[in-house]
């Protein structure tokens, strides 16, 4: 099977822009969860869907929003980007149902702002 | 929420020598902790986990150890090669809203040298 796929893989943005990105998981995976990383924060959850309903959520502002298709491919957006927002931003895609099983990443979209 | 800390930051072992990092956790519901390998400009990948009903576990040179009461569990690398060199991440599933999330350590950079 092919991978968790990403896109795209670098993007740069300028302050209030807003972004957003992509992620197609591993066929048959029905959970997609969203990560961003940094060097002093290391792997921070942004949130969890699955069948197109939002089921976590991490401690992020409201400027950070997700959504999931029926074909289980999700987008993430930030609006009003912050220099801050400068992050590897990592999908991560699920097979079952409960929690405890593997989750497999993607490469990631380093997001650069300006 | 929970806290997955993890000790040290950085590791520094000779080739040939083992190498041990440490995470604890703090949500007693906790019952699955993997261990992600990131090696530079790569995706983290799974390398070894264990759940809640097993103690210890081993995939050739890499072991993984659960204390269940004391809340931590350890990543031992033994006879450590140059290719072990990488960022690594030990996570522990948590209940969340309707199912469990991932929350991550902040990692730890290991260096083999040769």
């Amino acid at each position: 099977k092919a991978g968790v796929t990403q896109t795209p893989r670098y993007l740069i943005k300028t302050r209030g822009q807003q972004v957003t990105l992509s992620c197609s998981p591993i066929s048959g995976h029905r959970s997609v969860s969203w990560y961003q990383q940094t060097p002093g924060q290391g792997l921070q959850f942004l949130f969890e869907y699955f069948s197109e309903t939002q089921r976590n959520k991490g401690n992020f502002p409201g400027r950070f929003s997700g959504r999931q298709f029926s074909n289980s491919r999700s987008e993430m957006n930030v609006s009003t980007l912050e220099l801050g927002d400068s992050a590897l931003y990592l999908c991560a895609s699920t097979p079952k149902i409960q929690g405890g099983e593997t989750q497999y990443f993607g490469p990631g979209t380093r997001l650069l702002v300006l | 929420g929970e806290n997955v800390e993890q000790h040290p930051s950085t590791l520094s072992v000779q080739e040939g020598d083992s190498a041990v990092i440490k995470c604890t956790y703090s949500d007693s519901a906790s019952n699955y902790f993997p261990w992600y390998k990131q090696e530079l400009g790569k995706r983290p990948q799974l390398i070894i986990d264990i759940r809640s009903n097993v103690g210890e576990k081993k995939d050739q040179r890499i072991a993984v150890t659960l204390n269940k009461t004391a809340k931590h569990f350890s990543l031992h690398i033994t006879e450590t090669q140059p290719e072990d060199s990488a960022v690594y991440f030990c996570a522990a599933s948590i209940p969340g809203t309707n199912d469990y999330k991932l929350s991550f350590g902040a990692g730890t950079t290991v260096t083999v040298r040769a």
